[in-house]
């Protein structure tokens, strides 16, 4: 499975654009990429997928470069409760389901 | 439509006894995983069943561990004789049995053991 790097954390003030960048330089055809967000004591929460160019939902907004060796989740106009870690997830649409999760991106948001 | 439920929220044993973590997935799901999330560190998957089998094990620590998701009731997460290692928040996913986004899984709250 093509291995993910994130930062560990990131600083924001409400209101701001915030910009996660996730890099899998060794991802592969058939992967997709996916984002997830936890909440202290809370399991993980789905937040978007896309597999090239760009994604956009009610939440947030996914980037992916031609070359998709890399991705950018951003989150609009970010409040306190969009405090949380960030996991950024590279794996196959098919096959093995199980998710590989790194250490995700620590978003702090202050007031 | 309930999300996933876990049980019990937190569980706290002795070094030697046995925990029994429960899961029931999302209405209309059949597929169930296992995660377990360490302090400070991100979810690692442990096992993966459909209903009255298991697919993937490869996480599943090879001794004291064993998942089950009978026919009818929730899956079932057991850890035998824990030890202090064992400390850690589970969580249970869950997914329809069909998916174009097969990593769209949704979690449960997590049951939190604690031992002592």
């Amino acid at each position: 499975l093509a291995k993910t790097t994130q930062p560990i954390s990131m600083d924001s003030y409400e209101g701001q654009e915030v910009n996660i960048t996730c890099s899998h330089n060794n991802i592969a055809t058939n992967d997709y990429i996916t984002w997830y967000q936890q909440f202290p004591s809370q399991g993980p929460r789905f937040i978007i997928q896309g597999y090239k160019t760009k994604v956009t939902n009610e939440v947030a907004s996914l980037f992916i470069p031609a070359d998709r060796k890399s991705s950018t989740l951003s989150l609009p106009r970010v409040s306190l409760s969009d405090t949380a870690v960030y996991y950024c997830l590279v794996a196959l649409d098919t096959g093995r389901r199980a998710l590989t999760f790194g250490s995700g991106t620590r978003l702090q948001v202050q007031p | 439509n309930a999300g996933v439920m876990q049980n019990p929220r937190h569980l706290v044993r002795r070094r030697g006894q046995e925990a029994r973590l429960r899961c029931s997935p999302m209405k209309g799901h059949s597929h169930v995983y296992w995660y377990r999330q360490l302090p400070e560190e991100g979810l690692k998957f442990m096992v993966y069943l459909q209903k009255e089998n298991i697919i993937d094990e490869s996480g599943m620590p090879k001794e004291r561990f064993s998942a089950e998701f009978p026919k009818e009731g929730p899956s079932i997460l057991r850890i035998q004789q824990v030890v202090r290692g064992d400390s850690a928040a589970y969580f249970c996913a869950s997914s329809p049995p069909i998916s174009g986004r097969a990593y769209e899984q949704f979690f449960g709250p997590g049951t939190r053991l604690t031992v002592l």
